[in-house]
């Protein structure tokens, strides 16, 4: 597509319940990216896919969290027993592989309640 | 310590007046980039420009520039002419050149608002 799009653009769900959300990268980027913007602050890193594989899943904040990209193109970002806390605006962004070129999607919205 | 430090979370700026928004940063790798990003009301970060570590001019595109002073580990942002469309929170970002470190560390950033 031309751009990075995120589903749902919003999302509420009870605390304690399961939550999926996906990422369509630009079309050929090999690079994807997972990150967390909560109220007032900047983007916080949760995980980094280059193909198939995670390359860098340091961000994650606890094992609640996991992302898949089975196929090196959609990615999906899976939360668990949701709690609160994990209410924020979910980004992703993708990236060619190489050279500078973030893109990111306009988020997905998780208010948990 | 923090990574990106902007110590600005508003300013005002006048249309058609340059204003400069700051950024510091803390690293030990001596490959790195800078970058700015935008972000409207409707959330989308929009990538507005890159300085590489190794650079050796200050970066620019259009109205934006980058005042990159490498020995003070600063990367203010200068926007110059200002247009009604730049108000935004403004956000300043690092990578690291560690091999396989591709994330990007974020700062708090800098809400604009520009009056007419």
């Amino acid at each position: 597509g031309a751009g990075v799009s995120q589903t749902p653009s919003n999302k509420v769900t009870e605390k304690g319940k399961y939550v999926e959300l996906r990422c369509d990268p630009i079309s050929g980027h090999t690079a994807l990216y997972w990150y967390r913007q909560s109220l007032g602050q900047g983007p916080e890193f949760l995980i980094y896919f280059q193909g198939t594989g995670a390359a860098d899943d340091s961000g994650l904040p606890n094992d609640r969290f996991f992302a898949v990209r089975p196929e090196g193109s959609v990615s999906t970002l899976k939360i668990q027993r949701t709690e609160r806390g994990d209410s924020a605006v979910y980004l992703c962004a993708s990236s060619p592989g190489t050279g500078e070129g973030y893109t990111f999607g306009s988020g997905t919205r998780l208010t948990v309640v | 310590a923090q990574k990106i430090t902007q110590t600005q979370p508003g300013m005002f700026v006048q249309e058609k007046e340059a204003v400069t928004l700051d950024c510091t940063y803390d690293t030990s790798d001596p490959s790195y980039g800078l970058f700015w990003y935008k972000q409207p009301s409707s959330g989308e970060m929009i990538f507005l420009i890159y300085q590489g570590s190794y650079d050796q001019q200050n970066a620019t595109e259009g109205r934006y520039s980058l005042n990159f002073q490498k020995a003070r580990k600063s990367a203010n942002l200068v926007i110059s002419a200002s247009q009604l469309g730049d108000s935004a929170m403004y956000f300043c970002a690092m990578r690291e050149g560690r091999a396989g470190r591709r994330a990007l560390t974020f700062g708090s950033g800098t809400r604009l608002q520009v009056q007419p």
